[in-house]
């Protein structure tokens, strides 16, 4: 059983395009986050979210916007691609203050 | 705003070796964990500590929350341990995610 899933895997675009990832989780947990990897390798947190709060790290554009149609899933979405958001998406769960569980990422790539 | 700093950013090391890979974050957090990232890409949680030491296998984790640092250690060190090891901090209870290092790159030669 996979506790934490995205789709695609692999997601390659036109810049201006609308894209949406999908995250699941299956462990119970309250709390989700979409975290982003770079080109070069690093992590930074993009949002988190309970059933209460959304919690939205200052420097992401508000091209992307995360939804959550229950507690299970947290998707993200992105407008109008730009070339800078080829990246790798990683979503994660945990109960709040806990370990966090990471999804197998979504590799973006923007043409 | 915390920051996480890890050292050696690359690390390459014979098979048995013991391995020391640290770091250090500039404010106050809730708690300090270790990740590891395959070569695959895939990012799994070691540990998450927010004091004293912790032991799973041949990899043991300790922070030092006066001086604001950690240590990951592995012991025996094997190929299969091969992968990046990042530190990452979260502060507030959690809620508002991790605050990543930059990685440690750890190559264990046969």
């Amino acid at each position: 059983d996979t506790a934490v899933s995205q789709t695609p895997k692999y997601l390659v675009t036109q810049m201006g395009n609308d894209k949406s990832i999908k995250c699941e989780q299956n462990l119970g947990h309250d709390t989700m986050y979409w975290y982003k990897q770079d080109s070069k390798k690093f992590l930074k947190i993009m949002f988190s979210y309970n059933n209460k709060e959304l919690i939205i790290n200052e420097t992401v554009p508000n091209r992307f916007s995360p939804k959550s149609p229950d507690k299970a899933h947290l998707n993200l979405h992105i407008n109008s691609l730009e070339l800078g958001d080829s990246a790798v998406y990683f979503c994660a769960s945990s109960p709040q203050g806990y370990e966090q569980f990471f999804g197998p990422g979504t590799r973006l790539t923007v043409l | 705003k915390n920051e996480v700093e890890q050292s050696p950013q690359n690390l390459t090391a014979q098979e048995g070796e013991f391995i020391t890979i640290n770091c250090s974050y500039s404010v106050g957090i809730s708690a300090l964990h270790w990740l590891q990232q395959h070569p695959g890409g895939g990012i799994v949680s070691l540990f998450m500590l927010s004091s004293g030491k912790k032991k799973h296998g041949r990899l043991i984790a300790t922070i030092n929350i006066q001086e604001k640092h950690s240590s990951l250690h592995i012991t025996a060190s094997h190929p299969r341990d091969s992968a990046v090891y990042i530190c990452a901090v979260s502060s507030g209870g959690g809620a508002d995610g991790l605050t990543f290092g930059k990685g440690t790159h750890l190559i264990i030669q046969p």
